[in-house]
């Protein structure tokens, strides 16, 4: 069974530009959700998606957007980028999103805003 | 709001012995579950342990144990015969569900454990 999938692996923008980050979850899987890895604010929760609704958002600018497909992809797009959006992003799947579920996560994205 | 805190932010051991891992949570919750994530250099986040917070009995996993104490909202990880392969960097995390669905997880800062051979 092919494990949680983000691409790109790493990704260098300017500051001002938008970028748009993928995820693919384990199939079966409907809740998808992202987290900002930084080093001096560590883990930080995004947005939680299940069934393309967005169920949950974390304390992000509206810069920050996501969206999911009907084959549970997901997506997320970060507008005007800004230094410190240089970060890793991670994005986990689960069945349904429950918190007893096993979340699975992928290997992350590395962005660079330069 | 939940807070999750370890307050090592690394640790060291022997090839072969044991450690242990320290974190504290905050929450005014009763029901709630608590994990131990490994991250190691691939940047994959690993679940390590989990533990349901309204079972009194410490959840284990082969080598790794942890020592739940709900009252002091304590929740460390013990891993016995520290083997190369466990270096890498651990969170704590919390987590609830709320009506519509899971809540996020909140993690801790994190503790970068380092087996010396």
């Amino acid at each position: 069974k092919a494990g949680v999938t983000q691409t790109p692996r790493y990704l260098i923008k300017t500051r001002g530009q938008q970028v748009t980050l993928s995820c693919s979850p384990i199939s079966g899987h409907r809740s998808v959700s992202w987290y900002q890895q930084t080093p001096g604010q560590g883990l930080q929760f995004l947005f939680e998606y299940f069934s393309e609704t967005q169920r949950n958002k974390g304390n992000f600018p509206g810069r920050f957007s996501g969206r999911q497909f009907s084959n549970s992809r997901s997506e997320m797009n970060v507008s005007t980028l800004e230094l410190g959006d240089s970060a890793l992003y991670l994005c986990a799947s689960s069945k349904t999103g429950g918190s007893h579920e096993k979340l699975f996560f992928g290997s992350g994205t590395q962005l660079s805003v330069l | 709001a939940q807070t999750v805190t370890q307050s090592q932010p690394e640790m060291s051991v022997q090839e072969a012995e044991t450690v242990t891992l320290s974190c504290t949570y905050d929450t005014s919750e009763s029901d709630y579950y608590l994990f131990w994530y490994k991250q190691p250099p691939s940047r994959q986040m690993i679940l390590v342990i989990r533990q349901e917070a309204y079972k009194q009995q410490n959840a284990t996993e082969n080598r790794f144990s942890v020592n739940f104490q709900k009252a002091a909202k304590s929740f460390s990880l013990k891993i016995s015969d520290s083997q190369l392969g466990d270096a890498a960097m651990y969170f704590c995390a919390y987590r609830r569900d709320l009506i519509q669905g899971a809540q996020k997880l909140v993690f801790g800062q994190g503790t970068r454990l380092t087996i010396n051979p």
